[in-house]
């Protein structure tokens, strides 16, 4: 069955960076597109990226865009975020997502990681 | 991108139904066929429950639909269940290749 587990929860200081990774089993990594979803506590979801485990094309939330950046390592089935310059709005639980296979345009998110909490605070 | 817009809370009796709105733009839900609809419970990640508008993963009950007209889209439950009490996000195609989810709406089963 399609799985993706993410790493662990981080505590890290304002201005640092997180890099944050999904490791997929259970499909052809390459097939599907993988979002990036944050959820600050109580808040609602945000989008906020895309990439192609195909080709590595990746789409950034204008919001993010310069801070964040999105790669996949096809050797180990494994998607990065890495978010840069934290603030405590950062805060947030960050998921991973497996697209169905429309892409990006079909915007339907099947199979989630369990979430990683990213606590930024000085 | 602007967050679509839900209501913050919708509520309904065991048995009944209950539909929540989802309002965009001509830019997101309003151009294109790609709304989709997840279910969170506190917690847990979110769990696809409709895609392109209409369409229910395979394992979904068909108490779960939904509908588009103009920039709104809407998601009905029929015959709630305890179980459906949750949170409930849409989220839409938007256009440029991004994507928008709505602010989420809180359903209650009384």
């Amino acid at each position: 069955q399609v799985q993706l587990v993410q790493s662990g929860g981080e505590v890290k200081k304002p201005g640092a960076s997180v890099k944050v990774s999904c490791t997929a089993s259970g499909y052809t990594f390459t097939n599907y597109g993988i979002i990036w979803v944050r959820q600050a506590p109580g808040q609602a979801l945000e989008w906020m990226g895309w990439i192609s485990a195909y080709n590595g094309d990746t789409k950034y939330a204008q919001r993010l865009q310069g801070r964040v950046t999105m790669t996949t390592d096809t050797s180990t089935n494994t998607a990065y975020m890495d978010l840069r310059s934290l603030t405590s709005d950062d805060t947030a639980v960050y998921y991973c997502a497996r697209a169905l296979p429309g892409g990006l345009i079909q915007a339907a998110f099947s199979s989630w990681g369990q979430g990683t909490l990213v606590t930024v605070s000085s | 991108q602007s967050a679509l817009t839900q209501p913050p809370s919708a509520a309904g009796s065991l048995g009944q139904s209950v539909t929540i709105s989802c309002t965009g733009t001509s830019s997101d839900v309003g151009g294109y066929k790609y709304v989709s609809w997840y279910q969170q419970h506190p917690g847990k990640a979110p769990n696809l429950m409709i895609y392109e508008v209409t369409k229910r993963p395979s394992g979904v009950p068909d108490r779960f639909s939904g509908s588009k007209s103009g920039n709104t889209a809407s998601l009905t439950v029929s015959g709630l269940q305890a179980e459906d009490e949750a949170d409930y996000y849409c989220s839409s195609y938007a256009a440029n290749n991004f994507v928008v989810f709505g602010g989420g709406t809180k359903l209650t089963v009384l």
